[in-house]
């Protein structure tokens, strides 16, 4: 297992397009996080999965984002009609639920840049 | 509503001297205390964490302390190594929301 995989690396996009990324998790993993990064900031959360049930979703989350993890494995977070302020790294991480803090392990992110 | 702070945006120490990264925070209801550390072009790692019940944690060179009444944490590296130079980010969990809050971060230059 190479850990957690995010593709594409980088996205760059016009305003007004339609995005999508792909997250791999740790395969014995059933929570998968989805964050968001901007530059002098700390991630943010974003939404996260037990198995393929979406459990929660920061309000940062508008509603031009979706989020998806079928059968439970691999996740898609769209976001639709893309702006500027939509510019950011996404970070995705995955965890086993009962593994306590420690067990957070994250993706390398991609890069979105709204032109 | 910022729950974790890091006031400090950069910090730059001597090769062997004292690292001492500072964290506040809000939330009093987060039951973990964490340190991820973040190299460019990679997703954040965890590094060393700390349960709201104690007051230190040590692993190798790195030690948390924990100050509740403060609401204040702070993270020691002691020696420092160029290979340190990262960004750090402070985070506090609360156990039944399951969901890591990060600070703003702390980019640390050890200098040879």
């Amino acid at each position: 297992d190479t850990g957690v995989s995010q593709d594409p690396r980088h996205k760059i996009t016009k305003r007004g397009q339609n995005v999508t990324f792909r997250c791999d998790p740790i395969s014995e993993h059933n929570r998968l996080y989805w964050y968001r990064q901007t530059l002098g900031q700390g991630p943010e959360f974003l939404t996260y999965f037990q198995n393929e049930a979406q459990l929660e979703k920061s309000r940062l989350l508008s509603d031009r984002f979706s989020a998806e993890r079928p059968k439970g494995s691999f996740s898609t977070l769209e976001i639709q009609r893309t702006e500027q302020g939509d510019s950011a790294m996404y970070l995705c991480a995955s965890s086993l639920s009962g593994t306590g803090p420690y067990g957070y392990t994250f993706g390398s992110g991609t890069r979105l840049t709204v032109v | 509503d910022q729950q974790v702070k890091q006031n400090s945006p950069s910090l730059s120490v001597q090769e062997g001297r004292i690292s001492i990264l500072n964290c506040d925070y809000t939330n009093s209801m987060f039951d973990y205390f964490l340190w991820y550390k973040k190299y460019p072009a990679e997703g954040p790692t965890f590094l060393i964490s700390i349960s709201s019940i104690k007051d230190k944690n040590e692993d190798g060179r790195f030690t948390v302390f924990l100050n509740k009444s403060a609401k204040h944490l702070s993270l020691h590296i002691v020696p420092s190594q160029p290979g340190d130079s990262a960004v750090y980010f402070c985070a506090g969990e609360e156990t039944s929301y399951d969901k890591v809050i990060f600070g703003p971060g702390t980019s640390l230059s050890v200098i040879p």
